[in-house]
């Protein structure tokens, strides 16, 4: 079934830019999402169709995906952002839904 | 607002028996699919089953089988039945709905239950 492997970790400084990778095989040609998950919560839906964001989910957060990559943003990072973040596509050759192994963003 | 509860988790022995329920609150339940996601400590979030607003349900294969996912519109409830458990179905399960149409994505998130499958 499809693979989407992400960082472990990442780490960035307060005001900077994390970005956040998602691979897989021709990535660019399926629409990938993203959760944030904090600390003891259920995750939450940040980014869907590669693009688009929610209401109520700050301009800071975008998202991209092209070739095998699809990425996750977050612009002017503030401690409120220190998440799990995961990605996930619908895997329509398998009938299912496939998440990424998930990256743990640190604001240092 | 939309609101997802989930119920019923706890401790079960190994081969045991468990039944997941999620009640829906702030959207029109009998509109949208529902779906179970659960998530472990080591493997991340995992897709379980889902069930669309015309009651076509679908498994992952690590719980065809075994799990049998049902909803009653009237009550706003979605339930996953859970039988011949094993120590690997240890997780916390969440309820997830999706957006209207077509659902590649889920828009929200229960709070999850906590299911431990242990002797």
């Amino acid at each position: 079934s499809y693979v989407l492997a992400q960082p472990p970790s990442v780490s960035v400084a307060p005001g900077s830019t994390a970005r956040i990778t998602c691979g897989g095989t021709n990535l660019g040609g399926e629409s990938v999402h993203w959760y944030q998950q904090k600390a003891g919560q259920a995750p939450l839906l940040v980014i869907y169709y590669d693009t688009d964001r929610p209401s109520g989910i700050p301009e800071r957060f975008s998202g991209s995906n092209s070739g095998n990559t699809a990425t996750l943003t977050i612009s002017r990072v503030e401690a409120g952002d220190e998440a799990d973040y995961f990605c996930q596509v619908w895997d329509s050759s398998n009938d299912h839904y496939v998440f990424g192994t998930g990256t743990k963003v640190t604001v240092l | 607002e939309v609101q997802l509860v989930e119920s019923g988790g706890g401790l079960v022995q190994p081969g045991g028996s468990l039944r997941l329920s999620c009640s829906g609150d702030g959207f029109t339940f009998s509109n949208y699919a529902m779906h179970w996601v659960r998530q472990t400590p080591g493997w991340g979030l995992e897709y379980v089953s889902g069930i669309s607003s015309f009651g076509n349900s679908t498994y992952a294969d690590s719980v065809k089988g075994r799990f049998i996912i049902s909803r009653d519109n009237s009550k706003n409830t979605l339930n996953l039945q859970m039988t011949s458990l094993r120590p690997a179905d240890t997780a916390i399960y969440y309820c997830v709905k999706c957006p209207h149409g077509d659902c590649y994505y889920f828009d929200y998130w229960g709070q999850g239950t906590l299911v431990t499958v242990s002797s």
